[in-house]
């Protein structure tokens, strides 16, 4: 079995200020990383994944998150965000070997960037 | 240009009339899955298939079906549909299981 917690519903932040979004998954196998960003009234497109090697993955628009095998943990961070980062946040788990082809979802987390 | 596409993407039934939400791509990829999404519940995998006619549960399937004849379609399938399933599903497909996943845009189904 595999399951994804997003530690913080919401988020307000100020434009230009820094931000993370926590995940925390637990996995009886390895497990492939990924966090995924849903624009309102949009489908979810790919921010950054994790598959293997550098545990810092940089992704698209200054996102970049850390794998931290240990702590079982895949935060997400920007170092400073835009009016536009204003969107919903899911962190997903995608299994293999006996867990192969079973997607788990966050619930999401949603960032709201204020002027 | 690369595309998931659903059909309808709204659709607004009743109790127990069978319904069909199609899902189509053309970008040749072996995995699709379907999810379906409720306020606070995030993504829910419904049913995966990792290939033509290879199909498995995901983690809330009851009350639906798939079928994958070939590649590009990956059908869901609401036998009796009943009002706890009304909420917003996305289709999405990927080269391998192990890689990025692409959405449609989404069918938001409501049954009264």
């Amino acid at each position: 079995a595999q399951s994804v917690t997003q530690l913080d519903s919401q988020v307000p932040v100020f434009e230009e200020a820094p931000v993370e979004l926590r995940c925390n998954y637990s996995s009886s196998v390895s497990v492939y990383l990924f966090w995924y960003v849903q624009y309102p009234n949009q489908g979810l497109q790919l921010l950054l994944k994790y598959l293997s090697g550098s545990t810092l993955v940089k992704g698209i628009n200054g996102f970049e998150a850390e794998f931290n095998k240990s702590q079982t943990s895949f935060h997400l961070r920007k170092p400073s965000v835009h009016i536009s980062d204003t969107a919903e946040y899911f962190c997903a788990v995608s299994g293999f070997n006996t867990n192969a082809g079973k997607s788990t979802f966050g619930d999401g987390t949603t960032l709201t960037v204020k002027p | 240009e690369a595309q998931v596409t659903q059909n309808p993407r709204y659709l607004i039934t009743v109790t127990g009339k069978k319904l069909t939400v199609t899902c189509s791509q053309n970008m040749n990829h072996e995995y699709m899955s379907w999810y379906r999404q409720d306020p606070g519940l995030g993504l829910r995998q419904i049913y995966y298939s990792m290939n033509v006619e290879v199909t498995d549960k995901g983690d809330v399937p009851e009350g639906y079906k798939v079928s994958r004849k070939e590649k590009r379609n990956f059908p869901l399938i609401l036998e009796s549909p009943s009002p706890n399933q009304t909420s917003l599903y996305f289709c999405a497909t990927a080269p391998t299981f192990s890689d990025t996943q692409y959405f449609g845009p989404g069918t938001r189904l409501t049954v009264l």
